[in-house]
């Protein structure tokens, strides 16, 4: 089975920042990594497909990089809308999740 | 709009059985493969059964395999999981989710199962 190891597992940053959270395969998985947002009370949203495709009505500051084992989710400049926890997902051999990130604003 | 409202979930003891549904509308559900996920609390989440559009593919994981059954119905949007022998390692919050190829798009926001005494 595959594990997806996912880092930070907590973050805190300010209104404008940039910011990253890392998912790093146990195996190669090409580029079947998908990043989701969970606002709390809400349904997991997609955010990026098959690595770096940015789904329809996601703003442009979230991007996604990364292929092989090595994955990344950035936000480009944090906004408040933005507080959520985080999880990669990767899909190339069933199904396993990253254990996912939560992010506040500082 | 994409909906998905799961439904059917709640108390029940330990070897006993209960089964769930999605309502599943704003697409054309025949058309779409659709999974259960879940989340114990304060983990991580888990997958835990696909099928395909026509049923003609259908999957577990091994930690249900044999106990859980997944079906739809496409004449009335629905997708279902019947969950039997249930254990406690089974109370979970349990999502049901469309797949966008292989991986979920839309998920639905949960209905909570929880097996105790």
């Amino acid at each position: 089975d595959i594990q997806m190891t996912q880092s930070p597992s907590f973050l805190s940053a300010s209104v404008g920042d940039r910011v990253t959270i890392n998912c790093k395969a146990s195996q190669n998985i090409n580029r079947y990594l998908n990043w989701y947002q969970q606002k709390l009370g809400e349904a997991p949203k997609l955010l990026i497909y098959n690595a770096n495709s940015l789904q329809t009505g996601i703003p442009s500051r979230f991007s996604g990089s990364g292929s092989g084992t090595d994955f990344t989710l950035t936000i480009s400049s944090l906004q408040p809308e933005d507080v959520a926890t985080y999880f990669c997902l990767q899909h190339n051999s069933w199904l396993t999740f990253g254990s996912g990130t939560k992010l506040e604003i500082k | 709009e994409v909906q998905l409202v799961e439904s059917g979930g709640g108390l029940v003891q330990p070897g006993r059985s209960l089964k769930l549904s999605c309502l599943a509308s704003g697409f054309t559900f025949s058309n779409y493969g659709m999974n259960w996920i879940r989340q114990a609390p304060g983990k991580g989440l888990e997958w835990v059964a696909s099928i395909s559009s026509s049923s003609s593919y259908i999957y577990y994981a091994d930690t249900v395999k044999g106990r859980f059954t997944i079906s739809r119905d496409n004449a009335k949007n629905t997708l279902y999981l019947q969950m039997t022998s249930l254990r406690s390692e089974d109370t979970a919050l349990y999502y049901c989710a469309r797949s966008r190829t292989v991986a979920p798009d839309y998920w639905g926001q949960g209905v909570m199962v929880t097996v105790s005494s």
